[in-house]
């Protein structure tokens, strides 16, 4: 079955730098958009950066842009989150999820990995 | 600006139904929107997407006892015979031109 599993997840100082990857497996990966969502602990979802289906176009929330980049791996049916210039409000879990083609609803979502910012 | 708005909290009995509804921002009022399910300590699992014209799509092995309806800019989503395993947040999601959006979801409490 469709399956989405996040990774890279830690502690981290402010100011500091960390990549998430997300691994998708059991669906055509190069069919769809890849999305990455963050739930700040006690809070509700927060959607943070979304890749089209063929990496043409990025999107990105405001709170994140020009400091967050998403990529991702056709070939290797992977996803990234390249988070630069972390703040303590960056700490979450970080869910991966698909859309097909590029926006739309997420029928999948992998399982999270935390990320606390932190002294 | 796209908004989609939820009440933060709602109860029913085990067994009964209950109604959760997702508010469109004005000039959305035509937007589809996705209800998503989170369990405690769970990641999200998509519940399904419902259109303005009213068809929808659902999940993967989910029950019957979900449907969805609509009324101009509000979605609903109803939850009949409730289990108690159905105690969990909901969250209403829509998306635009390199855009998505979710509602602060409601915690719903099975009594």
């Amino acid at each position: 079955q469709v399956q989405l599993v996040e990774s890279g997840g830690g502690v981290v100082q402010p100011g500091r730098s960390l990549r998430l990857s997300c691994a998708a497996s059991a669906f055509i990966f190069s069919n769809y958009g890849m999305h990455w969502v963050r739930q700040a602990p006690g809070k509700g979802l927060e959607w943070v950066a979304g890749i089209w289906f063929d990496g043409a176009n990025r999107d990105y929330a405001d709170s994140v842009k020009g400091r967050f980049t998403i990529s991702r791996d056709n070939s290797k049916k992977m996803v990234y989150l390249q988070m630069n210039s972390l703040r303590t409000e960056d700490t979450a879990v970080y869910f991966c999820a698909r859309a097909y083609r590029a926006l739309g609803q997420f029928d999948h979502w992998g399982r999270g990995t935390l990320v606390t910012v932190s002294s | 600006q796209l908004v989609v708005t939820q009440s933060p909290a709602a109860s029913a009995s085990l067994g009964a139904s209950v109604k959760l509804t997702c508010t469109l921002s004005s000039g959305h009022g035509s937007y589809a929107i996705a209800w998503h399910q989170q369990q405690p300590e769970k990641g999200p699992r998509f519940l399904m997407k419902f259109n303005s014209d009213g068809s929808h799509i659902k999940g993967d092995g989910i029950p019957d006892r979900f449907s969805g309806s609509s009324s101009g800019a509000e979605r609903y989503l109803t939850i009949s015979s409730l289990q108690s395993e159905d105690e969990a947040d909901y969250y209403c999601q829509t998306w635009g031109t390199g855009i998505v959006v979710f509602g602060g979801g409601t915690k719903l409490t099975v009594l």
